[in-house]
């Protein structure tokens, strides 16, 4: 069974400090890697994508890499602002055609 | 292009009542997934719909159902509520499926059963 992990739970840095929010999964049989992004009590904004065939995807100040040997990948934001304030949970595509979800890393962008 | 809705916001329920929660998917997306996001956790895959058709399956008991129509809108049922399924209930939608494809979400409805 396929379980993801997101360490730590909770992150608060000051403005302008990056951002390096981690996430590893057990098996590294996935089709894909997605990092979402949540506002309290809202629903899942999709940040990146990354395929199995992929190194890293960038979007803006938002990098993640992949490294599925190792089971993990990293998302990096960069120049943080308090609008990054949020919870950002990655997510592994199956060969089910499901997403296997860690519990998310909450973000606290301090002004 | 109109984003993933899902119906109604919010919900509050008793224990043993049955409910039924909408999803509208993305335009030009026939595939259709519910997700079950306790406080504090991640979602968790309920099943997935493609083209009318369950296409998967999360372990989740049979009192959880779906249906697809034939406009791909969506709606998830739960039968015989416990407190246990208080929680965000999401769905996604994707073009058709793909492993390639990112999955679009709504913002969910928040269901509280007492």
């Amino acid at each position: 069974k396929q379980e993801v992990t997101q360490i730590p739970a909770a992150l608060s840095v000051p403005e302008g400090e990056n951002l390096v929010l981690n996430c590893s999964f057990t098996d590294s049989a996935i089709y894909n890697l997605q990092w979402f992004r949540q506002d309290p009590g809202k629903g899942l904004t999709s940040l990146l994508l990354i395929q199995s065939s992929q190194r890293e995807q960038t979007s803006g100040r938002l990098n993640a890499s992949l490294d599925k040997s190792s089971g993990r990948s990293t998302l990096y934001i960069a120049a943080s602002q308090p609008g990054d304030s949020a919870t950002y949970l990655c997510a592994v595509g199956l060969g089910d055609y499901k997403l296997s979800f860690g519990a998310g890393t909450t973000v606290t962008v301090r002004a | 292009e109109t984003g993933v809705t899902q119906s109604p916001t919010h919900l509050i329920k008793t224990r043993g009542q049955q409910v039924t929660l909408r999803c509208s998917s993305q335009s030009g997306h026939n595939t259709v997934s519910w997700y079950q996001q306790a406080l504090g956790q991640g979602p968790q895959f309920i099943f997935q719909y493609y083209r009318e058709e369950e296409n998967g399956r999360g372990n989740f008991p049979p009192r959880f159902s779906g249906l697809q129509f034939p406009n791909y809108s969506s709606e998830l049922n739960v039968n015989a509520l416990e407190l246990d399924d208080s929680a965000l209930y999401l769905c996604a939608s994707s073009l058709s499926g793909g492993h390639q494809e990112t999955q679009y979400f709504g913002p969910g409805t928040r269901l509280l059963v007492l």
